[in-house]
């Protein structure tokens, strides 16, 4: 199957400093990425849809100038979180959507992102 | 709105049983995708099957199977001779064809025990 993959898989970083995770497809490529927030024992919150070479589309609630993605190839999109705060600590995964006209989206092994 | 629903929270099944799933979905859409994904412990989460709306044949991928109810939108998952592995959360998720984004269901903790 498809395969995505995501780093780091974990980072501990200090408040007020800014951690970006990479998010990539490594045998396909991936028109649409997105960017999903779960809590424990929560199911997925999707924060925002990343299209190569166009701006992404934040969901509502969803801080675009906090949370900063970049799709600038196929292949790769990022998730920039600036000036971290102890709230935004999470697991973050992203997915990737096969651009050949499948509907699925395969996903990430996610990032652990704890602010101190 | 578009909607999934997964009204089991918790299940438990003995190794080597049999165990299913519920899963139902409300849309309007005539056209679109359907997915179980599992997440283990690793929170990985990984594609168990998926199955398109508009074919009426149930999906099947080795020991999982599905019970597509285009109705009664429901979209039931069965997983038979369950295996410890399969201790995961499993989620129920549509996409409307075109439209991209997954609509997830809460969950349902499956624990298989020896």
């Amino acid at each position: 199957g498809a395969v995505v993959s995501q780093h780091p898989s974990w980072v501990i970083c200090k408040s007020g400093t800014s951690v970006k995770i990479e998010c990539r497809s490594l045998d396909f490529q991936a028109t649409t990425m997105f960017w999903y927030r779960q809590f424990p024992k929560q199911s997925l919150m999707l924060m925002a849809t990343s299209n190569e070479g166009s701006k992404a589309t934040y969901e509502q609630g969803v801080e675009k100038d906090k949370f900063l993605i970049n799709h600038a190839s196929l292949t790769l999109s990022t998730l920039t979180v600036t000036s971290a705060h102890p709230e935004d600590s999470s697991f973050y995964i992203c997915s990737a959507r096969d651009g050949s006209g499948g509907e699925t989206q395969y996903f990430g092994p996610g990032t652990r992102l704890l602010v101190l | 709105a578009q909607t999934v629903t997964q009204s089991q929270p918790e299940m438990s099944v003995q190794e080597a049983e049999t165990v299913t799933l519920s899963c139902t979905y409300d849309t309007s859409e005539s056209n679109y995708y359907l997915f179980w994904y599992k997440q283990p412990p690793s929170r990985q989460m990984i594609l168990v099957i998926r199955q398109e709306a508009y074919k009426q044949q149930n999906a099947t991928e080795n020991r999982f199977s599905v019970n597509f109810q285009k109705a009664a939108k429901s979209f039931s998952l069965k997983i038979s001779d369950s295996q410890l592995g399969d201790t995961a959360m499993y989620f129920c998720a549509f996409s409307v064809v075109g439209f991209q984004k997954l609509v997830f269901g809460t969950g349902t903790r499956l624990l298989v025990s020896p």
